[in-house]
């Protein structure tokens, strides 16, 4: 089944406690993405990666990081989490930058 | 940072309503628009992308259109149910067309 899945789908954790997300995708989509959504505010891209070892800043990249070492990984990490990062975090993936985007089932993440 | 916007922010309509919204987003360096269709505790799933300016798109119900000079999109839906009760996302590509930019969406419940 062709599909995005993210790990974990809850987490709380504590403030500056390192913690990465994971995302992978196996319909061999060039294009993969990181979002944060908040009430009222939509989605918001965090990062983008348009390939293997491309990765770009997306509208809200500050306090994230992101490596892209396969095509089918795109983790997120979050360094020294801050409770500002509390947040639904969505992967997506899609085989261009223009095309449609699979969205994974969500990490919901609090900082406390 | 590009600005996508749409209206209503929340709609409520009777079962067998037709309703329609509306995504603006900047005209210049158009290169492609997405809605997308989210339900409560689910993921976004893409209804349409269009690229051409007088586009029309449609899925069951569902239709879209797109004026990309002046830089807008209307999403309709047909005789409206309980189940097309979702946020509805419209989402703007631009520039180097490599950056997608949500808008805060459309929540949309039907009443039976």
């Amino acid at each position: 089944e062709a599909q995005v899945t993210q790990n974990p789908r809850y987490l709380i954790t504590v403030t500056g406690k390192k913690l990465t997300v994971t995302c992978s995708q196996n319909m061999n989509h060039e294009y993969m993405s990181w979002y944060r959504q908040d009430p009222g505010l939509g989605l918001r891209q965090i990062y983008y990666s348009m390939n293997v070892e491309v990765t770009d800043k997306g509208d809200v990249p500050e306090g994230y990081k992101v490596s892209r070492k396969e095509k089918r990984n795109f983790p997120l990490i979050l360094e020294s989490p801050s409770p500002n990062q509390t947040s639904l975090y969505f992967c997506a993936s899609s085989p261009t930058a223009a095309g449609e985007q699979f969205f994974g089932p969500g990490t919901r993440l609090t900082v406390l | 940072i590009l600005n996508v916007e749409q209206s209503p922010q929340s709609l409520h309509v009777q079962e067998g309503d037709s309703t329609n919204f509306t995504c603006s987003f900047p005209s210049s360096n158009f290169y492609a628009l997405h809605w997308y269709r989210w339900e409560t505790a689910k993921s976004p799933e893409a209804l349409f992308v269009m690229t051409l300016n007088g586009d029309e798109k449609k899925k069951g119900r569902i239709s879209a259109t797109l004026n990309t000079k002046e830089g807008y999109s209307y999403l309709y839906i047909k005789g409206s149910q309980p189940e097309d009760s979702a946020t509805y996302l419209c989402a703007s590509l631009a520039g180097s067309a490599r950056q997608l930019t949500f808008g805060s969406g459309t929540q949309l419940t039907v009443l039976p």
